[in-house]
């Protein structure tokens, strides 16, 4: 059973420019989850999508976008770069209701993006 | 305003010892509450879990961690430390009922291992 694959790995960037990043749930799964995980701190959650729309969003600018395939599948789009946005994304996915509430986020090995 | 504090940014502990990893939340309600750890260069993977019911959870690689209501607590412990154990543990919250996409993480305890 595939878990959560994220690519690509790694991403160097220059300042301005746009980058996208790509997320296959684990196999299953319909709702997929983005953090943001700066060096040295937690993730913080920027959107999650479900049936291809996004539900709930974080403290992120509209630089942010995202965007969820009917595979479930998921991108999340950053434009106009910064030198704050290097940082490791991670995606996790999940189901979006389970009895009780109590799904569990399962979390990808993240794409680390450095910009320059 | 909803929280997570870990008070531990790095912790070292030898081999063999036993470790506690300490977890304080901040929250409305009683949350849903999870332990990740992330090895270097990683994703995060699932310690453990507490929804509802036993205090106490039992968790994968030998690790526990007991949900204390009254301190609004949920620290973690494994009673003998493994060298592979060595890596960042992250504590979060999440909101009961529905879609629990905004997972809120403290900023992760460093545990180094000494042989």
């Amino acid at each position: 059973d595939a878990g959560v694959t994220q690519s690509p790995t790694h991403l160097i960037k220059t300042r301005g420019q746009q980058v996208t990043l790509r997320c296959s749930p684990k196999s299953g799964h319909d709702t997929v989850s983005w953090y943001q995980q700066a060096l040295g701190q937690g993730p913080q959650f920027i959107f999650q999508y479900y049936e291809e729309e996004e539900r709930q969003r974080g403290n992120f600018p509209d630089r942010f976008s995202g965007h969820q395939f009917p595979n479930y599948s998921s991108e999340l789009n950053v434009n106009a770069l910064l030198l704050g946005d290097s940082a490791l994304y991670l995606c996790a996915s999940s189901l979006a209701w389970v009895a009780g509430g109590a799904e569990t986020q399962y979390f990808g090995p993240g794409t680390r993006l450095l910009v320059l | 305003a909803q929280s997570v504090t870990q008070p531990d940014i790095h912790i070292t502990v030898s081999e063999g010892a036993s470790l506690e990893l300490r977890c304080n939340y901040s929250y409305g309600a009683t949350p849903y509450l999870f332990w990740y750890v992330q090895s270097p260069g990683q994703g995060l993977q699932l310690l453990l879990k507490y929804f509802s019911g036993d205090t106490l959870v039992q968790g994968i690689k030998g690790f526990e961690a007991e949900f204390k209501r009254s301190q609004s607590s949920f620290n973690l412990r494994k009673p003998s430390v493994h060298w592979s154990d060595a890596a960042e543990y992250f504590c979060a919250v999440g909101a009961r009922g529905g879609s629990q996409g905004n997972l809120i993480f403290g900023k992760g305890t460093k545990l180094s291992v000494k042989p």
